[in-house]
């Protein structure tokens, strides 16, 4: 069975200041994929990244960067130079390759707060 | 714009009646789905369509729940007798083709069940 682990509820940095969110998965299959979204108070779920499980190449955009550990099952986000309007929560999500593989888990979300 | 939408984005209703939810989603994305999502915790699947075809339910989506996708455009999820428990943020969302492709979600409906 799949499952996905954010062990921060929450997280509260100041303007500036880099932070890291941490994803732990579990899944059987060899392949999959990871994936991270934002929700911001808005409410509408915005798609950041997805990453297969045959990439471990870490992968930048801007001042958003990730960290795909296949050793240690973590697929971690982090956001360099934290902005007010990165305030939102994060999910990470796992789709397995095998079977239907649109059982897209979702884990329980960080909510992220930058204070000005 | 050409995202995805649904409508309504608040519904209010009393425990027992029924209610019905309606997702446009981002044109020629033959897949559309369907989650659940409730204060504090990552959305929930429920089902999915490859066009007009349902081919998966959760065990999530119990008797009361129907979803339909008659023509492979929009589609509707209802929910019968509605209970206290139903209340939730019901997510739409679509993707362009088969396999692990991301998933664009809608606004979503906010359904409140007194």
């Amino acid at each position: 069975a799949q499952k996905v682990t954010q062990a921060q509820t929450e997280i509260s940095v100041v303007e500036k200041e880099d932070v890291t969110l941490d994803c732990v998965y579990e899944t059987r299959d060899t392949t999959y994929y990871l994936f991270w979204y934002k929700q911001p108070p808005s409410g509408e779920l915005v798609f950041l990244i997805r990453r297969n499980s045959f990439d471990e190449q870490n992968e930048i955009s801007g001042r958003y960067s990730w960290n795909f550990q296949k050793s240690t099952s973590s697929f971690n986000f982090t956001i360099t130079a934290s902005q007010v309007v990165d305030s939102a929560v994060y999910f990470c999500a796992l789709s397995e390759a095998s079977g239907n593989n649109n059982d897209m888990r979702f884990g329980a979300g960080t909510r992220l707060t930058v204070k000005p | 714009d050409t995202g995805v939408s649904q409508d309504p984005r608040h519904k209010i209703t009393k425990r027992g009646q029924n209610v019905t939810f309606r997702c446009d989603p981002i044109s020629e994305h033959n897949r559309l789905y369907w989650y659940r999502q409730t204060l504090g915790q990552g959305p929930e699947f429920l089902t999915y369509f490859q066009n007009e075809a349902q081919l998966e339910k959760s065990r999530l989506l119990s008797d009361r729940f129907s979803a339909e996708r008659p023509k492979g455009s929009f589609s509707t999820l209802e929910i019968q007798r509605t209970e206290q428990g139903d209340s939730a943020m019901y997510l739409c969302a679509s993707s362009p083709w088969e396999g692990a492709d991301e998933q664009y979600f809608g606004p979503g409906t906010r359904l409140t069940v007194t």
